[in-house]
């Protein structure tokens, strides 16, 4: 089947402006997971959702970012009043649960905050 | 907090052998993956080790010692496909993953 898609793959914003960045998971996993990925820096954890529990949100870096997921799979990733320091590479992974499931990575989206 | 080390960046030879280290200490450990991202494109799952040992799977193999919070990766008859960032990550004990800063191997005919 497919795997995790992301759009869009590149977004130019203004600074001050908000964005959407979407993620289909894998059809069936319970379990989807943001990172965000700046230049020479690892992933960095942001949230994660485990079927209808509660979002684990505790790595989100600011108030001005959000997430939410719909019907347990689509989901997407809000940041409002985008900095310069948004800028960066933000891939969802899924996996099947929480856990020791290996998580499956999107191609990812590309933010740039002009 | 969690500290994820591996080396930066190595060069090698097409053929030869490479091993890719990482070092870890995490709050909470439920095992060490191992993922590949070439430039530009999503990080691909590697390899899982949970249990002290090597693993191996083709021309890779993974080995962890859970007592000394080190892992390497083994990458055998290289190939110029093989040139990418390898992606060394802890799985801690509230589902995260902590990933490390990547090392990039650069294959050379």
């Amino acid at each position: 089947g497919a795997g995790v898609s992301q759009s869009p793959s590149n977004k130019v914003t203004e600074k001050g402006k908000d964005v959407e960045l979407r993620c289909d998971p894998i059809s069936g996993h319970t379990a989807l997971y943001w990172y965000r990925q700046s230049l020479g820096q690892g992933l960095e954890f942001l949230i994660y959702f485990q079927g209808n529990s509660a979002p684990d949100k505790s790595g989100l870096p600011s108030d001005r970012f959000s997430a939410e997921r719909t019907g347990g799979s689509v989901s997407t990733l809000t940041i409002q009043r985008t900095q310069q320091e948004d800028s960066a590479v933000y891939l969802c992974a899924s996996s099947q649960r929480a856990g020791t499931d290996t998580q499956y990575f999107g191609p990812g989206t590309r933010l740039t905050v002009l | 907090g969690q500290n994820i080390d591996q080396p930066t960046e190595m060069t090698a030879t097409e053929g030869a052998i490479v091993q890719i280290n990482c070092t870890y200490q995490t709050s909470g450990f439920n095992g060490l993956f191992w993922y590949q991202q070439h430039a530009g494109e999503a990080p691909t799952f590697l390899s899982y080790n949970v249990l002290d040992g090597l693993e191996e799977k083709g021309r890779f193999s993974s080995f962890l010692s859970r007592s000394k919070g080190y892992s390497y990766l083994l990458l055998k008859e290289l190939q110029m496909k093989d040139s990418a960032s390898y992606l060394c990550a802890s799985l801690l004990g509230n589902n995260r993953l902590a990933f490390g800063k990547g090392n990039q191997v650069v294959v050379i005919p």
